[in-house]
Protein backbone atom coordinates (compact mmCIF):
# COMPACT_ATOMS: atom_id res chain seq x y z
CA UNK A 1 0.00 0.00 0.00
CA UNK A 2 1.12 3.44 -0.59
CA UNK A 3 -0.71 5.07 2.33
CA UNK A 4 0.98 7.25 4.21
CA UNK A 5 1.19 7.08 7.77
CA UNK A 6 0.64 9.97 10.56
CA UNK A 7 1.74 10.38 13.81
CA UNK A 8 0.50 11.17 16.53
CA UNK A 9 -3.07 9.67 15.27
CA UNK A 10 -4.15 12.04 18.22
CA UNK A 11 -2.70 15.47 20.00
CA UNK A 12 -4.37 17.20 22.93
CA UNK A 13 -2.65 21.01 23.78
CA UNK A 14 -2.80 23.77 25.72
CA UNK A 15 -3.76 26.98 24.00
CA UNK A 16 -0.63 28.98 22.89
CA UNK A 17 1.80 25.97 22.98
CA UNK A 18 2.85 24.43 19.68
CA UNK A 19 1.68 21.10 17.80
CA UNK A 20 4.06 18.89 15.41
CA UNK A 21 2.00 16.53 13.05
CA UNK A 22 4.73 14.14 10.92
CA UNK A 23 4.20 12.17 7.75
CA UNK A 24 5.81 9.53 6.23
CA UNK A 25 5.45 7.83 2.55
CA UNK A 26 6.68 4.81 0.33
CA UNK A 27 7.99 6.03 -2.61
CA UNK A 28 9.24 9.36 -4.47
CA UNK A 29 6.95 12.08 -4.82
CA UNK A 30 6.27 14.82 -6.49
CA UNK A 31 4.76 17.08 -4.16
CA UNK A 32 3.16 17.11 -0.74
CA UNK A 33 0.17 19.11 0.04
CA UNK A 34 -1.20 19.58 4.18
CA UNK A 35 -4.50 20.05 4.49
CA UNK A 36 -7.23 20.57 7.56
CA UNK A 37 -10.26 18.69 7.80
CA UNK A 38 -12.89 20.25 10.76
CA UNK A 39 -15.01 17.52 11.88
CA UNK A 40 -17.38 15.96 8.66
CA UNK A 41 -16.51 19.10 6.86
CA UNK A 42 -14.24 20.11 3.52
CA UNK A 43 -10.69 19.56 3.02
CA UNK A 44 -8.47 23.34 3.40
CA UNK A 45 -5.51 23.50 1.62
CA UNK A 46 -2.66 24.28 3.85
CA UNK A 47 0.73 23.87 2.09
CA UNK A 48 2.35 22.69 -0.52
CA UNK A 49 5.95 21.33 -0.68
CA UNK A 50 7.70 20.22 -3.80
CA UNK A 51 10.14 17.42 -3.75
CA UNK A 52 13.12 20.07 -4.53
CA UNK A 53 12.14 22.28 -1.34
CA UNK A 54 12.74 21.64 2.76
CA UNK A 55 10.77 23.94 4.09
CA UNK A 56 7.82 26.86 3.60
CA UNK A 57 6.29 29.13 5.89
CA UNK A 58 2.60 30.29 5.75
CA UNK A 59 1.76 32.21 8.86
CA UNK A 60 1.62 30.49 11.92
CA UNK A 61 2.42 27.59 9.86
CA UNK A 62 6.12 25.68 9.18
CA UNK A 63 6.17 22.22 7.07
CA UNK A 64 9.59 20.72 6.52
CA UNK A 65 10.18 18.11 3.98
CA UNK A 66 13.33 15.46 4.46
CA UNK A 67 13.35 13.10 1.73
CA UNK A 68 15.84 11.33 2.03
CA UNK A 69 13.32 9.84 5.03
CA UNK A 70 10.24 10.14 2.88
CA UNK A 71 9.10 12.20 5.75
CA UNK A 72 7.55 15.54 6.61
CA UNK A 73 6.03 17.57 9.67
CA UNK A 74 3.82 20.35 10.09
CA UNK A 75 4.40 23.00 12.87
CA UNK A 76 1.71 25.31 14.03
CA UNK A 77 3.07 27.55 16.38
CA UNK A 78 0.93 29.74 19.29
CA UNK A 79 -1.78 27.55 18.42
CA UNK A 80 -5.46 28.55 19.17
CA UNK A 81 -8.92 26.70 20.01
CA UNK A 82 -9.90 27.46 16.16
CA UNK A 83 -7.12 25.02 15.26
CA UNK A 84 -8.93 22.18 16.42
CA UNK A 85 -9.64 19.90 13.17
CA UNK A 86 -7.91 16.44 11.91
CA UNK A 87 -4.82 17.11 9.66
CA UNK A 88 -3.98 15.36 6.75
CA UNK A 89 -1.05 14.92 4.75
CA UNK A 90 -1.23 13.56 0.85
CA UNK A 91 1.29 12.60 -1.69
CA UNK A 92 1.41 12.92 -5.47
CA UNK A 93 3.88 10.05 -6.22
CA UNK A 94 6.23 10.69 -8.74
CA UNK A 95 4.63 9.84 -12.39
CA UNK A 96 1.01 9.36 -11.01
CA UNK A 97 -2.33 11.74 -11.05
CA UNK A 98 -3.28 10.66 -7.63
CA UNK A 99 -3.02 11.75 -4.10
CA UNK A 100 -2.55 9.60 -1.43
CA UNK A 101 -3.60 10.33 1.74
CA UNK A 102 -1.87 10.28 5.27
CA UNK A 103 -3.76 8.51 8.21
CA UNK A 104 -4.46 11.91 9.89
CA UNK A 105 -3.77 13.62 13.19
CA UNK A 106 -6.50 14.79 15.11
CA UNK A 107 -5.74 17.77 16.99
CA UNK A 108 -7.51 19.06 19.82
CA UNK A 109 -6.49 22.66 21.38
CA UNK A 110 -7.77 23.27 25.21
CA UNK A 111 -8.72 27.05 25.76
CA UNK B 1 -12.80 32.98 -5.61
CA UNK B 2 -14.47 30.88 -7.23
CA UNK B 3 -14.08 27.25 -5.70
CA UNK B 4 -14.90 24.04 -6.62
CA UNK B 5 -18.88 23.06 -6.33
CA UNK B 6 -20.17 20.10 -6.12
CA UNK B 7 -23.93 18.73 -6.21
CA UNK B 8 -25.57 17.57 -4.33
CA UNK B 9 -24.51 18.25 -1.10
CA UNK B 10 -26.63 15.30 0.20
CA UNK B 11 -28.22 12.39 -1.03
CA UNK B 12 -30.32 9.81 0.30
CA UNK B 13 -30.56 6.71 -1.75
CA UNK B 14 -31.82 2.91 -1.28
CA UNK B 15 -30.10 -0.33 -1.70
CA UNK B 16 -29.43 -0.79 -5.42
CA UNK B 17 -30.14 2.31 -6.39
CA UNK B 18 -28.02 4.08 -8.89
CA UNK B 19 -26.69 8.06 -7.97
CA UNK B 20 -24.97 10.97 -10.00
CA UNK B 21 -22.39 12.90 -8.51
CA UNK B 22 -21.29 16.07 -9.71
CA UNK B 23 -18.02 18.11 -10.12
CA UNK B 24 -17.38 21.97 -11.22
CA UNK B 25 -13.81 22.61 -11.00
CA UNK B 26 -12.52 25.77 -10.36
CA UNK B 27 -11.98 27.88 -13.90
CA UNK B 28 -8.65 26.80 -15.77
CA UNK B 29 -8.78 23.52 -13.97
CA UNK B 30 -7.83 20.81 -16.18
CA UNK B 31 -7.53 18.07 -13.40
CA UNK B 32 -10.62 16.60 -11.54
CA UNK B 33 -9.96 14.07 -8.46
CA UNK B 34 -12.93 11.88 -7.00
CA UNK B 35 -12.32 10.94 -3.49
CA UNK B 36 -14.43 8.87 -0.85
CA UNK B 37 -14.14 9.28 2.68
CA UNK B 38 -16.11 7.71 5.77
CA UNK B 39 -16.31 8.13 8.95
CA UNK B 40 -13.34 8.43 11.03
CA UNK B 41 -11.30 7.27 7.86
CA UNK B 42 -8.88 9.59 5.36
CA UNK B 43 -10.12 10.00 2.33
CA UNK B 44 -9.79 7.57 -0.49
CA UNK B 45 -8.61 8.27 -3.88
CA UNK B 46 -10.89 7.13 -6.50
CA UNK B 47 -10.28 8.50 -9.98
CA UNK B 48 -8.81 11.58 -11.22
CA UNK B 49 -9.08 13.17 -15.14
CA UNK B 50 -6.54 15.10 -17.43
CA UNK B 51 -7.57 17.23 -20.13
CA UNK B 52 -11.15 14.94 -20.25
CA UNK B 53 -8.99 12.02 -20.74
CA UNK B 54 -9.29 9.30 -17.47
CA UNK B 55 -5.41 9.50 -15.81
CA UNK B 56 -5.38 7.68 -13.07
CA UNK B 57 -7.46 4.77 -10.88
CA UNK B 58 -7.23 3.89 -7.18
CA UNK B 59 -9.59 1.70 -5.10
CA UNK B 60 -13.02 2.65 -7.42
CA UNK B 61 -15.59 -0.02 -7.20
CA UNK B 62 -16.59 -1.44 -10.46
CA UNK B 63 -20.06 -0.11 -10.07
CA UNK B 64 -18.77 3.30 -10.03
CA UNK B 65 -17.70 5.32 -13.43
CA UNK B 66 -16.86 8.29 -14.04
CA UNK B 67 -16.31 10.90 -16.82
CA UNK B 68 -14.90 14.53 -17.41
CA UNK B 69 -16.71 16.26 -20.46
CA UNK B 70 -15.73 19.39 -22.74
CA UNK B 71 -16.68 21.87 -20.15
CA UNK B 72 -14.51 19.97 -17.58
CA UNK B 73 -17.48 19.21 -15.04
CA UNK B 74 -17.23 15.66 -13.98
CA UNK B 75 -19.82 13.60 -12.73
CA UNK B 76 -19.58 9.74 -10.80
CA UNK B 77 -22.09 7.55 -11.04
CA UNK B 78 -22.55 5.18 -8.87
CA UNK B 79 -24.97 1.80 -9.26
CA UNK B 80 -26.34 -1.05 -7.79
CA UNK B 81 -25.32 1.14 -4.58
CA UNK B 82 -24.34 -0.98 -1.14
CA UNK B 83 -25.08 0.43 2.55
CA UNK B 84 -21.04 0.73 2.44
CA UNK B 85 -20.98 2.85 -0.23
CA UNK B 86 -22.73 5.07 2.32
CA UNK B 87 -20.11 8.11 2.87
CA UNK B 88 -18.52 11.89 1.90
CA UNK B 89 -17.56 12.20 -1.77
CA UNK B 90 -14.84 14.63 -2.22
CA UNK B 91 -14.24 16.31 -5.67
CA UNK B 92 -10.81 18.34 -6.12
CA UNK B 93 -9.31 20.02 -8.88
CA UNK B 94 -6.14 21.39 -10.00
CA UNK B 95 -3.61 22.67 -12.84
CA UNK B 96 -1.72 20.59 -14.53
CA UNK B 97 -2.17 17.49 -13.63
CA UNK B 98 0.77 15.85 -12.68
CA UNK B 99 2.49 18.64 -12.21
CA UNK B 100 1.62 18.81 -9.22
CA UNK B 101 -0.06 22.36 -8.14
CA UNK B 102 -2.28 22.92 -5.67
CA UNK B 103 -5.32 20.69 -5.41
CA UNK B 104 -8.28 22.60 -4.33
CA UNK B 105 -11.41 20.51 -2.69
CA UNK B 106 -15.30 20.82 -3.15
CA UNK B 107 -17.18 21.03 -0.03
CA UNK B 108 -18.35 17.22 -0.78
CA UNK B 109 -21.52 15.14 -1.07
CA UNK B 110 -22.62 13.35 1.71
CA UNK B 111 -23.97 9.93 0.12
CA UNK B 112 -26.51 8.02 2.81
CA UNK B 113 -27.53 4.65 1.55
CA UNK B 114 -30.71 3.23 3.41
Amino acid sequence: SQQGEEDPQALSIQEGENATMNCSYKTSINNLQWYRQNSGRGLVHLILIRSNEREKHSGRLRVTLDTSKKSSSLLITASRAADTASYFCAMLYSGTYKYIFGTGTRLKVLA
Amino acid sequence: AAGVIQSPRHLIKEKRETATLKCYPIPRHDTVYWYQQGPGQDPQFLISFYEKMQSDKGSIPDRFSAQQFSDYHSELNMSSLELGDSALYFCASSLGGHRGETQYFGPGTRLLVL
